[in-house]
């Protein structure tokens, strides 16, 4: 069964450094999105992401956030300078039709700034 | 603008009793509505949608919800519980446009007492 798949599981990051999450969705959907999801607190959408560039995004993603799908398969998320409010599990999904069909998520990447 | 609210953070039942989960929604246009479910440490798995067609929607496990726009509500039931129940469960929203992201729920926690 196609899945969603995110590297690394759990990455661990000094306050200020650049990280990236690594995602690839399933192959032949064409809507990618991350959410994230602070520990105890819901998840939350931050950006998706159609036909190579940003459709939408929350006003949780500000300069410090980028996407980018830089071959056919991966779809990354990446955060400048982190801060320690950026600690949360960070979610990939994609879809095929968009916003009234399922979205498949990932396991999801763990950060933790410290 | 789109929110989504569930009652109750925490809901114990026994196994074998019957499961109810509340959602209420807002939402600007007619909504697509889902709910999922997330299982320790795994990501989003989707149990159901509501995207306009019939108003009761069946989903895996023997879930289902009924939409019911008088009441802005998307409850999810399940007649009888079973002990793999145990999980957390959110309520989501869309608008259905094709990029749009999910607003989601601050989640249920299901507890199963044997």
């Amino acid at each position: 069964e196609p899945e969603v798949t995110q590297t690394p599981s759990h990455q661990v990051t000094q306050m200020g450094q650049e990280v990236i999450l690594r995602c690839v969705p399933i192959s032949n959907h064409l809507y990618f999105y991350w959410y994230r999801q602070i520990l105890g607190q819901k998840v939350e959408f931050l950006v998706s992401f159609y036909n190579n560039e940003i459709s939408e995004k929350s006003e949780i993603f500000d300069d410090q956030f980028s996407v980018e799908r830089p071959d056919g398969s991966n779809f990354t998320l990446k955060i400048r300078s982190t801060k320690l409010e950026d600690s949360a599990m960070y979610f990939c999904a994609s879809s095929d039709f968009g916003g009234n069909t399922e979205a498949f998520f990932g396991q999801g990447t763990r950060l933790t700034v410290v | 603008a789109q929110s989504v609210t569930q009652l109750g953070s925490h809901v114990s039942v026994s196994e074998g009793a019957l499961v109810l989960l509340r959602c209420n929604y807002s939402s600007s246009v007619p909504p697509y509505l889902f709910w999922y479910v997330q299982y320790p440490n795994q990501g989003l798995q989707l149990l159901l949608k509501y995207t306009s067609a019939a108003t009761l929607v069946k989903g895996i496990n023997g879930f289902e919800a009924e939409f019911k726009k008088s009441e802005t509500s998307f409850h999810l039931t399940k007649p009888s519980a079973h002990m793999s129940d145990a999980a957390e469960y959110f309520c989501a929203v869309s608008s259905g446009g094709g990029a749009d992201g999910l607003t989601f729920g601050k989640g249920t926690h299901l507890i199963i007492q044997p």
